[in-house]
């Protein structure tokens, strides 16, 4: 099946600092891959689409300049926390839809708890 | 944009017996509708979906049921067992399929 990987799986950093995050898919090509923030006990918020190759969209709410994207190529799309405050501390997740036409399904990835100290 | 509505927040169930999640959503151009289940820490899982073309979907234990024109759709887990115990979130796909909007999630504890 599609795997997706995330790296790192935990991270902490101090205030200020940037941290970036790495999403891959591992063995098919993802022509868009999402990013989604998780708080404990909440459900998955959708952050922003990114599609490779061209500029992400970000949801309502979330501040493109601090978390950058940028999908490189149709494996890999990097999220990177600027300057980051320890109300950035959460649960981050990515996924990827496979280029298959027709194909809905989403492939996460493991996530990655970052922590601001 | 889409709001999908979640329902219950906690469900306890005792082993053997059936659980029920329903989700409504509010944009008649979502036509997919994948139910995750996530466990503590780890990624969201899929378990079943439906597309908007059907009205029921069964795989073993787990069935989803889609009501298009009520626009809710509901996760029945029958003969539950402590291992499904975890989180489940239902969400709707809008039609250009790219974005998933999900539900706030059902924590369903199974006891043994």
């Amino acid at each position: 099946g599609a795997v997706v990987s995330q790296h790192p799986s935990r991270v902490i950093c101090k205030s200020g600092t940037s941290v970036k995050i790495e999403c891959r898919s591992l063995d098919f090509q993802a022509t868009t891959m999402f990013w989604y923030r998780q708080f404990p006990k909440q459900s998955l918020m959708l952050m922003a689409t990114s599609n490779e190759g061209s500029k992400a969209t970000y949801e309502q709410g979330v501040e493109k300049d601090k978390f950058l994207i940028n999908h490189a190529s149709l494996t890999l799309s990097t999220l990177t926390v600027t300057s980051a405050h320890p109300e950035d501390s959460s649960f981050y997740i990515c996924s990827a839809r496979g280029t298959s036409g027709g194909s809905y399904e989403q492939y996460f990835g493991p996530g990655t708890r970052l922590t601001v100290t | 944009g889409e709001n999908v509505e979640q329902h219950p927040s906690t469900l306890s169930v005792q082993e053997g017996d059936s659980a029920v999640i329903k989700c409504t959503y509010s944009d008649s151009a979502s036509n997919y509708f994948p139910w995750y289940k996530q466990e503590l820490g780890k990624r969201p899982q899929l378990i079943i979906d439906i597309r908007s073309n059907v009205g029921e979907k069964k795989d073993q234990r787990i069935a989803v049921t889609l009501n298009k024109t009520a626009k809710h759709f509901s996760l029945h887990i029958t003969e539950t067992q402590p291992e499904d115990s975890a989180v489940y979130f239902c969400a709707a796909v809008e039609y250009n399929f790219n974005k998933f909007y999900f539900g706030s999630g059902t924590k369903l504890n199974v006891k043994p």
